[in-house]
């Protein structure tokens, strides 16, 4: 069974510009889930979704943040504007309904300078 | 205010004796309990979980314990081996919040050969 997919791996952007983050679900799994990791911490839920629709994101930062789930498989997470805070690994996690496991992708490590 | 505390940032152990990881909670709505284990550059991986109606779960060499009254859980590595050299979050749920999970901050485990 293919795991989470993310791409891609690594990106380097400078302040104030845009980046997107895309995601690959294993197959079958409705819920898709963000989040941040900032160095040191553990991951931090930014978005869920729960096939095409938005359960929670109430911790997104909507000023910069976006986030969409069309045909409730594929996600993509973009930031417009970047600040240097934003620099962190994005994981990309999904779950098949019923039990509490996630399952997470490889993750995305943004710098922004 | 964190939820989910993991005190230790890191832990050595010597390869062959047992390694002991904790985490305290502080929510006594949590009803579900898990550890990720985290390779660099890879995403989480589940490791072992524990539902609130049982105090105890093994998977091989792998062990968590669940103090409910406490709020505390532990997972125990018996023999630990080089190759358990990550970083282990735990985790909690709550059915009442979408399933979602909440983690602490890692605990950093080096295994000595």
């Amino acid at each position: 069974e293919a795991g989470v997919a993310q791409s891609p791996r690594y990106k380097i952007i400078e302040k104030r510009q845009s980046v997107a983050f895309w995601c690959n679900p294993i197959s079958g799994h409705a819920t898709l889930y963000w989040y941040q990791q900032i160095l040191g911490q553990g991951p931090k839920l930014l978005i869920q979704f729960q096939n095409n629709g938005v359960v929670d994101d109430s911790q997104l930062p909507k000023d910069r943040f976006s986030a969409e789930r069309l045909k409730g498989v594929d996600s993509t997470l973009k930031i417009q504007p970047a600040k240097l805070e934003d620099s962190a690994v994005y994981l990309c996690a999904s779950r098949l309904g019923g039990p509490y496991e996630q399952y997470f992708g490889p993750g995305t490590r943004l710098t922004v300078t | 205010d964190q939820q989910v505390k993991q005190n230790s940032p890191s832990l050595s152990v010597q390869e062959g004796r047992i390694s002991i990881l904790n985490c305290d909670y502080t929510n006594s709505m949590f009803d579900y309990f898990l550890w990720y284990k985290k390779y660099p550059a890879e995403g989480p991986t589940f490791l072992i979980s524990i539902s609130s109606i049982k105090d105890k779960n093994e998977d091989g060499r792998f062990t968590v314990f669940l103090n409910k009254s406490a709020k505390h859980l532990s997972l125990h590595i018996v023999p630990s081996q080089p190759g358990d050299s990550a970083v282990y979050f735990c985790a909690v749920g709550s059915s009442g919040s979408a399933r979602q999970l909440t983690f602490g901050s890692g605990t950093q485990l080096t295994v000595l050969p």
